[in-house]
């Protein structure tokens, strides 16, 4: 299979808080790239952040950084000082080259 | 272009009708997505094309279903004998083709099937 489950479908946080969002992940491959994608209201969808299965250190952007498990297949968003703007469906991805296989996502609400 | 460009943004049509939705990459993208979104679902992956290869299709949910694209430029998603089923969100992505990279979104076709 090659499934992408996103287990919280709302979150909420308030303003300036650290929230994570978690995404587990099937795959039989070694080598693939993990990432979270940012839909607004406008929904055009947005890259977070990238994670390539064969580096063990996890990637950071800024406020965003995530926690990789390879061997449990878990990949989870940590927004640190969240804003408003922060408001969105977050999506968990992971694929190749071409197709990527996404997850239901969350919908993070921050609120002041 | 300086993004990805999808038209039309909203598109009504009755059961059983044709439809044809347009996608402009990024100029000098080779790879070019389509993925359909359901109300409350995650992407579901339609087609991919890079360069002159021949596309993956391995997503078209039928036969109904059908996308073109001319060289590195437009592409266009056609849904023949619609039904309601079909009514969702589809969304258009470009790159630059290689392994692992971003991709750049259009902002979507609502299609509603009546």
């Amino acid at each position: 299979a090659q499934t992408v489950t996103q287990s919280q479908p709302e979150m909420s946080v308030q303003e300036a808080e650290t929230v994570t969002l978690s995404c587990t992940y099937d795959t039989s491959e070694n080598n693939y790239y993990l990432f979270w994608y940012k839909q607004p209201p406008s929904r055009q969808m947005i890259l977070v952040i990238r994670q390539e299965a064969y580096k063990q250190q996890n990637a950071t952007e800024n406020r965003f950084s995530v926690n990789f498990q390879k061997a449990a297949k878990s990949f989870s968003l940590k927004i640190s000082d969240s804003q408003l703007g922060d408001t969105a469906m977050y999506f968990c991805a992971r694929g190749t080259l071409g197709r990527l296989y996404f997850g239901r996502g969350t919908q993070l609400t921050v609120w002041p | 272009g300086a993004g990805v460009s999808q038209s039309p943004s909203n598109k009504v049509t009755e059961k059983g009708k044709d439809v044809e939705l347009r996608c402009d990459p990024i100029s000098g993208h080779t790879a070019l997505y389509w993925y359909r979104q359901r109300l409350g679902q995650g992407l579901e992956f339609l087609i991919y094309f890079q360069g002159n290869s021949a596309p993956d299709k391995s997503g078209l949910p039928s036969d109904r279903f059908s996308a073109e694209r001319t060289g590195e430029s437009v592409s266009t998603l056609t849904i023949q004998r619609t039904q309601q089923e079909d009514s969702a969100v589809y969304l258009c992505a470009s790159s630059r083709g290689q392994e692992g990279e971003k991709l750049f979104f259009g902002s979507g076709t609502q299609l509603s099937v009546l």
